[in-house]
């Protein structure tokens, strides 16, 4: 079936350490995203990409980086630099025909 | 900039009872509208969307949400409720911007459905 698949669904870390989720898609979508849901916040856009090897900064991407290497994948990594990472990660495709989004489960960041 | 607000935080209705789930949009020309549904801990499921033509648009689940371009708003409504159907609600804006396409989000609506 096709879709997009986030991994891990949960992951702990221990503040200074980076930590990257994984985003893959078989819907050979062009554009990518990435959002952040906090409770009561709705989805905030960390960063998107429309092609391969080419990605833009969303508007929280601060502590945050990404690449784009493949189309199929949008890795995303949070970085140490990040304050509050603690926070409902949500990976996304486009379908540029139709203009919608589909999301992956999400990947739940616990900084201890 | 484009924005989306939903008004509501919460809302709680009977099941059986009638539902509009509100939602007002910013955007500078004409926008395409959202809505999407999301149970605890899961993704986002898209329920219906407006591009252009006809106001009225339908969607899954028994969902309809109307355009109003005079008040900004794109109201997400269903004649009447399901127990199932309590679940976060977020209503998007975007446009046809091209290679620099994205999706604004509001900050959702909780929905509670009563036995």
């Amino acid at each position: 079936d096709g879709g997009i698949t986030q991994s891990p669904k949960y992951l702990f870390r221990k503040e200074g350490q980076n930590v990257t989720l994984s985003c893959e898609q078989n819907l050979n979508h062009d554009a990518m995203y990435w959002y952040r849901q906090d409770p009561g916040q709705g989805l905030r856009l960390i960063y998107y990409s429309q092609i391969v090897n080419d990605f833009q900064k969303g508007d929280i991407a601060e502590g945050y980086s990404v690449s784009r290497e493949k189309k199929e994948s949008f890795p995303l990594t949070v970085t140490s630099a990040q304050k509050n990472p603690t926070a409902f990660y949500l990976c996304a495709s486009l379908d540029g025909y139709t203009g919608e989004l589909f999301f992956g489960e999400g990947s739940r960041l616990t900084v201890l | 900039a484009q924005s989306v607000t939903q008004p509501d935080i919460h809302i709680t209705v009977s099941e059986g009872a009638s539902l509009e789930l509100r939602c007002n949009y910013s955007y500078g020309a004409t926008p395409y509208l959202f809505w999407y549904v999301q149970s605890p801990g899961q993704g986002l499921q898209l329920l219906l969307k407006y591009f252009s033509g006809d106001t009225l648009v339908q969607g899954i689940k028994g969902f309809e949400a109307e355009f109003k371009r005079s008040q900004s708003s794109f109201n997400l409504r269903k004649p009447s409720v399901h127990w199932s159907d309590a679940a976060e609600y977020f209503c998007a804006v975007g446009g046809s911007g091209g290679s620099n396409y994205k999706l604004t989000f509001g900050k959702g609506t909780l929905l509670t459905v009563n036995p």
